[in-house]
This record gives C-alpha cells, structure tokens and sequence, in this order.
C-alpha cells in the first residue's frame, strides 16, 4: 500500500517555462514533507520541505505547495533550467513515527533547451 | 564538510556469496537509514537506527539482511547468502535532530 503515491513518472518541459511535480498521500497523520532531487550515480540530495502547518514554502526558483485537505503537495521549479533534469521524489513522515520518511517512487524532469 | 560515506560503490558477487555493505554518517548526526532502491519499489526503508540502537527493522526483508551499528561512526549491511533479486542501489543517509535526511551515493549491488 503505498502512501505516498507520484503517479508521473516522467515530465518533460521547455527551459524556461514552469516545471509542476505532483504527489498525494494518504496517510493523514503526515505533517511534513520534502522533496529530494536525485542525479544518475549519486544520490538523493534535500531540495525543499513544508510543514503542515503551512501551506507554501519557497527557495529561489523552488515553490512547494500543500493542500492538506487534498492530501496533495506539488513541487513547482520557475524558470526551469536543463540542470534540473533529474528524478524528483516526494517524501513525508508524521509525528512519533520518529520520523521515518516514506518515499514516492519518483519523477523523471527532462528540461529541454 | 564530509557528507555520508558508504562503500564499496559497486559490487559485482556471485549467488550466495556474503555481501556487506558499509557506511560512515555524517558526525555528529545520530541517527542513521538503510535504504534500497528498485525500479519496482523505489526507494523503501530496511532500517533505522537511533544513538546506534536499531528502531525499526520492519523492512528488512528478510533473515538474510542484517544490519549492525558498533559505533556512532560507522553501520554494515550484510546480506548472507545474496540472491539474483537482491540486485539494487542500497542507500545509507543520516540524520541529526531534524527532519532532513542526507543520503550517500549509494552502493550498487550486482548479485549474478
């Protein structure tokens, strides 16, 4: 069963345009997530996190949004550049889980030039 | 700053030969993750420790895994016998009082 569902596995768009990253979860006892970006070869490196008490958190060119009454997050990267070609995965955990993250199983961003 | 070290990087073995896997996390953070990635299941937690305490072991697969962690610097994986369908990317990461995680880059695990 899984919790955290990412149901693109792969998104391409245009340099410069919007990239918009998807993910849903179905446990409600989630309160925070993150989101990692993952290269070939190497691995998953921290990107951005929102807690459940807000509902948008931004870094630069990375936005994330939360709609928990959705139980939907997404990752929006503006202007997207060819460097954020990688696998986007979607992580959440809950209070007094001790904080074991659960992961989606990625998204594969192509940035096209 | 050194991030998470694991090694080898890439293991090639034989069905049932031993595996381990080894792992330094970052000092200072005290707790540590075994994870494993498959084009199947992503990425999926074995193991978590906590001050060098296994907390949770509940995804290990099976009695063929086992983890240990002797000290606050260092955490094995082992796998013994390895089987073909054990083939993925095992991740180590580490963590401090936050909810950030920081992995490393990963062994990658052949089993022929």
């Amino acid at each position: 069963d899984q919790q955290v569902k990412q149901n693109s596995p792969s998104l391409s768009v245009q340099e410069g345009r919007i990239s918009i990253l998807n993910c849903d979860y179905t446990n409600s006892m989630f309160d925070y997530f993150l989101w990692y970006k993952k290269y070939p070869a190497e691995g998953p490196t921290f990107l951005i996190s929102i807690s459940s008490i807000k509902d948008k958190n931004e870094d630069g060119r990375f936005t994330v949004f939360l709609n928990k009454s959705a139980k939907h997050l997404s990752l929006h990267i503006v202007p997207s550049q060819p460097g954020d070609s990688a696998v986007y995965f979607c992580a959440a955990s809950a209070t007094g889980s001790a904080r074991q993250l659960t992961f989606g199983s990625g998204t594969q961003l192509t940035v096209l030039p | 700053d050194a991030g998470v070290i694991q090694s080898p990087r890439h293991e090639v073995t034989e069905m049932g030969q031993e595996v381990t896997l080894r792992c330094k996390p970052i000092s200072g953070h005290n707790s540590l993750f075994w994870y494993r990635q498959t084009m199947m299941r992503g990425l999926e937690l074995l193991i978590y420790f906590n001050n060098n305490v296994p907390i949770d072991d509940s995804g290990m697969p099976e009695d063929r895994f086992s983890a240990k962690m002797p000290n606050a610097s260092f955490s094995t994986l082992k796998i013994q016998p390895s089987e073909p369908r054990d083939s993925a990317v095992y991740f180590c990461a580490s963590r401090s009082t936050g909810n950030t995680i920081y992995f490393g880059e990963g062994s990658w695990l052949t089993v022929v």
